[in-house]
């Protein structure tokens, strides 16, 4: 049983078309996370959700918009789709109190924008 | 305030050589440290993590890590490199916040040479 899964994988499209991400995670978590990974690795969180509630909103455009229906899924919807959103966007689950800090990824989904 | 720094953008060792990834840190808190790798096309995977009990940290694989105070340190070590090893490595430094206090380095290309 996978623990955090995310789909699709892939994903290939073109400027100006919307798209959406999801993601569940089987763990029991109360917090979800999602990070972009550009092309040199780096990776840079976007948003995190505990308990269905928004915690983190790093400066990400108003383009993307995540939403939680519950605290076993997040999803990440992407308006307006330009060049640099290519990357790898990953899913992880954790908890928020304590000091474990231990997070679990999903594979990852690689959005190419052409 | 924290910060991750990871010394070496790619490292190369022959199979069968010891590995010797670098990280140093610095955290206003007592922090709690994390090696992740990540496999060509994967999600990333915890391979240990140190949290304020043994200062040398056995994890996955093999691999294993030692927490150093007084240099700030937290270098990831393994005797005898293996081909599945080749992958990107990532230390990660938490100041108590949790799965959200996390900040990532920018990663170890690890190549092993047959």
């Amino acid at each position: 049983d996978t623990a955090v899964s995310q789909t699709p994988k892939y994903l290939v499209t073109q400027m100006g078309n919307d798209k959406s991400i999801k993601c569940e995670q089987n763990l029991g978590h109360d917090t979800m996370y999602w990070y972009k990974q550009d092309s040199k690795k780096f990776l840079k969180i976007m948003f995190s959700y505990n308990n269905k509630e928004l915690i983190i909103n790093e400066t990400v455009p108003n383009r993307f918009s995540p939403k939680s229906p519950d605290k076993a899924h997040l999803n990440l919807h992407i308006n307006s789709l330009e060049l640099g959103d290519s990357a790898v966007y990953f899913c992880a689950s954790g908890r928020r109190s304590g000091i474990t800090g231990e997070l679990f990824f999903g594979e990852g989904s690689r959005l190419t924008v052409l | 305030a924290q910060s991750v720094t990871q010394l070496d953008s790619h490292v190369s060792v022959s199979e069968g050589t010891p590995v010797l990834l670098r990280c140093n840190y610095s955290s206003s808190y007592s922090p709690s440290l994390f090696w992740y790798v990540q496999h060509p096309n994967k999600g990333l995977q915890l391979l240990l993590k140190y949290t304020s009990a043994a200062t040398l940290v056995k994890g996955i694989n093999g691999f294993e890590a030692e927490f150093k105070k007084s240099e700030t340190s937290f270098h990831l070590t393994k005797p005898s490199a293996h081909m599945s090893d080749a992958a990107e490595y990532f230390c990660v430094v938490s100041g108590g916040g949790g799965a959200d206090g996390l900040t990532f380095g920018k990663g170890t290309h690890l190549i092993i040479q047959p």
